[in-house]
């Protein structure tokens, strides 16, 4: 069992919609969680990163941490065609190397 | 803010030749650099944790000789791929962890593309 899990997708939802990502883990020790996006051949990028459980919001994104269930959510508002992208999950104990989910190909359809 | 730079984005060279790859951070100091590899379609994979002026910390299954680390500065790692064979041809990306940030996020360089023939 990996110690990260989440749905490859891919997933496709029209221009507008509310779409909802997320991922699972196993270890009970991460507690610093992070959302990252990755357009095709470019560089992993920082979206949301939150420290134990909660809520975060910055714009349309807003992240969501339940380690009771141990499971994370990003949620993405009124998603734009530009919002098509592969959006990976990450986490970590502390200071220490991040775990990757495997990342979830997303289609925003106009 | 929090910058990362590759270099190059992309390069081919010939199977059994060495290749090296620059990591910058721009706009803030690192004192740990990470290195990934990505293939199509797939997650990141951790090959290497850079830490400045100490010797890298290599995952399992990862050849140290093959892939050369070196963290020479709080702002600049490398990644060398000695010998390297069309198998080895990815995409490389590193990532830097902010020296001043008590988080300690990871910000990721645009990757880059190497191919073997």
């Amino acid at each position: 069992q990996k110690e990260v899990e989440q749905d490859p997708g891919p997933l496709s939802v029209p221009e507008g919609a509310i779409v909802s990502l997320n991922c699972t883990y196993s270890n009970s020790a991460f507690q610093y969680f992070m959302w990252y996006r990755q357009y095709s051949r470019k560089g992993p990028e920082l979206l949301m990163y939150t420290y134990s459980s909660g809520n975060k919001e910055d714009g349309r994104f807003t992240a969501q941490v339940d380690k009771s269930s141990k499971y994370i959510s990003l949620f993405i508002r009124d998603s734009q065609p530009s919002d098509s992208a592969t959006y990976l999950c990450a986490m970590r104990p502390g200071a220490q190397k991040l775990v990757f989910g495997q990342g979830t190909r997303l289609t925003i359809n106009p | 803010g929090a910058v990362v730079s590759q270099h190059p984005s992309w390069v081919i060279c010939k199977s059994g030749t060495s290749v090296k790859i620059e990591c910058r951070s721009l706009d803030f100091q690192a004192t740990t650099m990470f290195w990934y590899r990505q293939f199509p379609k797939q997650s990141l994979m951790l090959m290497a944790t850079s830490n400045e002026g100490s010797k890298a910390t290599y995952e399992q299954g990862v050849e140290k000789d093959k892939f050369l680390i070196n963290h020479a500065s709080l702002t600049l790692s490398t990644l060398t791929v000695t010998s390297a064979h069309p198998e080895d041809s990815s995409f490389y990306i590193c990532s830097a962890m902010n020296r001043d940030s008590p988080s300690g996020e990871q910000y990721f360089g645009p990757g880059t593309r190497l191919t073997v023939t």
